[in-house]
């Protein structure tokens, strides 16, 4: 597609649900990331794939935290046990080569209640 | 010390007014350098990036300094449409794909 396409755009979860974000990034792309943008902050590292391989997973704040990219194109980003601390903006990018800027999807936005 | 460092202002400027923004690193041996603006509930958008000799579009110039560590983002006669958060990111070593990103700073454009 044109631009990095995330599903849902928003999502409420119960406290203890299990949630599943997707990013479609643009075709080409190799190089796909996942960031987590709390209020008023800029986002937080995720996790990092090139092609379907995930290289740099160090972002993930707790094992509740999983992402996949079988195929190597899109990405699933698994949120196990929600808690209210996970509320915030999960933002994917995707990027043609490792040093070049990113380009964003809108995000989803996860509120846990 | 954060990674990546930035004022979060807010900075309210007049209209036609220049602005300063600054970035301060933590890594010397950081190699990519960015601007992205982010609107109010959007996705952050690459505004330029950053090269060693400076660089500018239209109103926007960008300034790296390697010494003292910093990135600064020069916007002259402001307009309204520049309110925006702007970002400053940094990738720590060439080649590498880990962005650090900064809180941002808030501009606000007044008339």
């Amino acid at each position: 597609g044109a631009g990095v396409s995330q599903s849902p755009r928003y999502k409420v979860a119960k406290r203890g649900q299990d949630v599943a974000l997707r990013c479609d990034p643009i075709s080409g792309h190799v190089s796909l990331f996942w960031y987590q943008q709390a209020l008023g902050q800029g986002p937080e590292f995720l996790t990092y794939f090139q092609n379907e391989a995930q290289l740099d997973k160090s972002g993930l704040p707790s094992d509740r935290f999983f992402a996949e990219r079988p195929e190597g194109s899109v990405s699933t980003l698994k949120i196990q046990r929600t808690q209210q601390e996970d509320s915030a903006v999960y933002l994917c990018a995707s990027s043609l080569g490792t040093s070049s800027g990113y380009t964003f999807g809108s995000g989803t936005r996860l509120t846990v209640v | 010390r954060k990674e990546v460092e930035q004022d979060p202002g807010p900075f309210n400027v007049p209209e036609g007014a220049t602005v300063a923004f600054n970035c301060t690193y933590s890594n010397s041996a950081s190699q990519s350098f960015f601007w992205y603006r982010q609107d109010c509930r959007k996705e952050p958008k690459l505004l330029m990036s950053v090269y060693s000799s400076g660089n500018e579009d239209g109103r926007f110039t960008a300034q790296l300094n390697r010494a003292s560590q910093y990135i600064s983002l020069l916007i002259r006669d402001s307009k309204l449409s520049d309110s925006a958060t702007y970002l400053c990111v940094v990738n720590m070593v060439r080649g590498t794909y880990k962005y650090i990103f900064g809180t941002g700073t808030r501009l606000k454009v007044l008339a």
